[in-house]
C-alpha cells in the first residue's frame, strides 16, 4: 500500500500568516492527491482536488500542487474560521490512503 | 441537496456482528461511487472501504479486509457495511462519502455526520 507522511502533525500561527503544509507519498502518484478540512466535531469537508484543483464554493486563499511524490498545501493568509485539521489522501490505483493529518491553531 | 445519513452504529461486544447503513438522497445514486471511511476517537481518518457504481469494482483497507463486507442497494438508495469479527480497535465514528464519478478511485464529497461504533465487553 502507499503510504502518505504529512507534516507537521501540529502547526500554530497568526492571523494574515502564510501556512504550509506538506504531503509526501511512499511512491509516485501522478497528481492523484486530494486535501480535506476538518472542523471539530464536523465531518471533513473536501478543497482540493488533483493536486492543485480548487473545489466549488471553497475560498481561493486556499491553494494546492505539487506531482509524482511531493505535494504542498498552502493557505494564503491565514483566517480565524480556518481553525482545523488537515488531510491529504491519495487514490492511486484502488489502493486509497489518508495522511496523518496537520492540526492548525491560532497563535 | 446531496445528504448521507448513516445509522446502525451502536456498543457490540468484541467477535460479534453489526450493519451499517447509509441513506443517500439528492443525487442520482447509481451513477456514483461510494466509500465508507472510519475516525477512531482522537485520531486521523481511515479509509475502510469503496463500492463502484454497479459494484463491479469494490475495495477495503488491509485492517478490514475479510471481515467486513460492503455492498449497495441502487433501488433504495443505499450503502451498507457488514461488519463481521469486530474488534476493540473497529471502535470509530464511521462515515458514508460520496465519490466524484462512477469508479471509486477518487475524491470524498460530501461526507455523512457518521454513526458511531464502540466494540467493547
Amino acid at each position: 500500500d502507499i503510504q502518505m507522511t504529512q507534516s507537521p502533525s501540529s502547526l500554530s500561527a497568526s492571523v494574515g500568516d502564510r501556512v504550509t503544509i506538506t504531503c509526501q507519498a511512499s511512491q509516485d502518484i501522478s497528481n492523484y492527491l486530494n486535501w480535506y478540512q476538518q472542523k471539530p466535531g464536523k465531518a471533513p469537508k473536501l478543497l482540493i482536488y488533483d493536486a492543485s484543483n480548487l473545489e466549488t464554493g471553497v475560498p481561493s486563499r486556499f491553494s494546492g500542487s505539487g506531482s509524482g511524490t511531493d505535494f504542498t498545501f498552502t493557505i494564503s493568509s491565514l483566517q480565524p474560521e480556518d481553525i482545523a485539521t488537515y488531510y491529504c489522501q491519495q487514490y492511486d490505483n484502488l489502493s486509497i490512503t489518508f495522511g496523518q493529518g496537520t492540526r492548525l491553531e491560532i497563535k | 441537496e446531496v445528504q448521507l445519513v448513516e445509522s446502525g452504529g451502536g456498543l457490540v461486544q468484541p467477535g460479534r456482528s453489526l450493519r451499517l447503513s447509509c441513506a443517500a438522497s439528492g443525487f442520482t445514486f447509481d451513477d456514483y461511487a461510494m466509500h465508507w471511511v472510519r475516525q477512531a476517537p482522537g485520531k486521523g481518518l481511515e479509509w475502510v472501504s469503496g463500492i463502484s457504481w454497479n459494484s463491479g469494482s469494490i475495495g477495503y483497507a488491509d485492517s478490514v479486509k475479510g471481515r467486513f463486507t460492503i455492498s449497495r442497494d441502487n433501488a433504495k438508495n443505499s450503502l451498507y457495511l457488514q461488519m463481521n469479527s469486530l474488534r476493540a480497535e473497529d471502535t470509530a465514528l464511521y462515515y458514508c462519502a460520496k465519490a466524484n464519478s462512477g469508479s471509486y478511485s477518487n475524491w470524498f464529497d460530501p461526507w455523512g455526520q457518521g454513526t458511531l461504533v464502540t466494540v467493547s465487553s
